[in-house]
């Protein structure tokens, strides 16, 4: 069966840099998720869409933005990294008539 | 707001064992869903079991079953005949019902660490 797929699978960014993170959900369902997972810590929300449209919105910095596109792909947009951005970020999809949520393998981000 | 406590860090049980792993959280909420994440040491997301607040049987997957208990607000998961591959972080999460294409998200405890020694 067709998994999340998440690319970078690894990304080593600098300070102040920019970074992009691109998820695929599952075939079918319109609904994804971002999460972050720093060091030892249980993910955390960051932001979701629906139909295209942001849906719900967690604790994302400001530095941070995201959007779902027309074929449901999201991406992730973080600037002016800082190293407390470093973080295994999954993004998780749902069918709409579901309420099951299915996690890609994460982007790990590492800012030095 | 929704709050999830795992209150065993870490837990230790032999191959072929029963453990426990023990889950509380606090809503307002009545309609939602509860669920028990296994994150081995690849760090993938795996979801192991879930269960519907307003079903009162208790899920069933295999060897792994929970002990839900509404009133108490509690949701354990039992993991029987233990093995080698059930090593790793179990994260127990709430979920709000949502309706009409709402979107909900996940809220986690701070996990469960469980080695499975031989």
């Amino acid at each position: 069966a067709a998994g999340v797929i998440q690319s970078p699978r690894h990304l080593i960014k600098e300070k102040r840099e920019t970074a992009t993170l691109k998820c695929y959900p599952i075939p079918r369902h319109d609904t994804v998720y971002w999460y972050q997972q720093g060091p030892g810590q249980d993910p955390q929300f960051l932001i979701s869409f629906y139909e295209k449209m942001q849906s719900d919105k967690g604790s994302i910095p400001d530095r941070f933005s995201a959007q779902q596109f027309s074929d449901y792909h999201s991406e992730l947009n973080m600037s002016s990294l800082e190293l407390g951005d470093s973080a295994l970020y999954f993004c998780a999809s749902r069918r709409g008539d579901g309420y099951e949520q299915y996690f890609g393998p994460g982007t790990r981000l590492t800012v030095t | 707001a929704q709050t999830v406590t795992q209150s065993q860090p870490e837990m230790s049980v032999q191959e072929a064992e029963t453990v426990t792993l023990s889950c509380t959280y606090d809503t307002s909420e009545n309609n939602y869903y509860l669920f028990w994440y296994k994150q081995p040491p690849s760090r993938q997301m795996i979801l192991v079991i879930r269960q519907e607040a307003y079903k009162q049987q208790n899920a069933t997957e295999n060897r792994f079953s929970v002990n839900f208990q509404k009133a108490a607000k509690s949701f354990s998961l039992k993991i029987s005949d233990s093995q080698l591959g059930d090593t790793a972080m179990y994260f127990c999460a709430f979920m709000k019902r949502g309706y009409g294409g709402a979107t909900n998200k996940l809220i986690f405890g701070t996990g469960t660490l469980l080695a499975v020694q031989p």
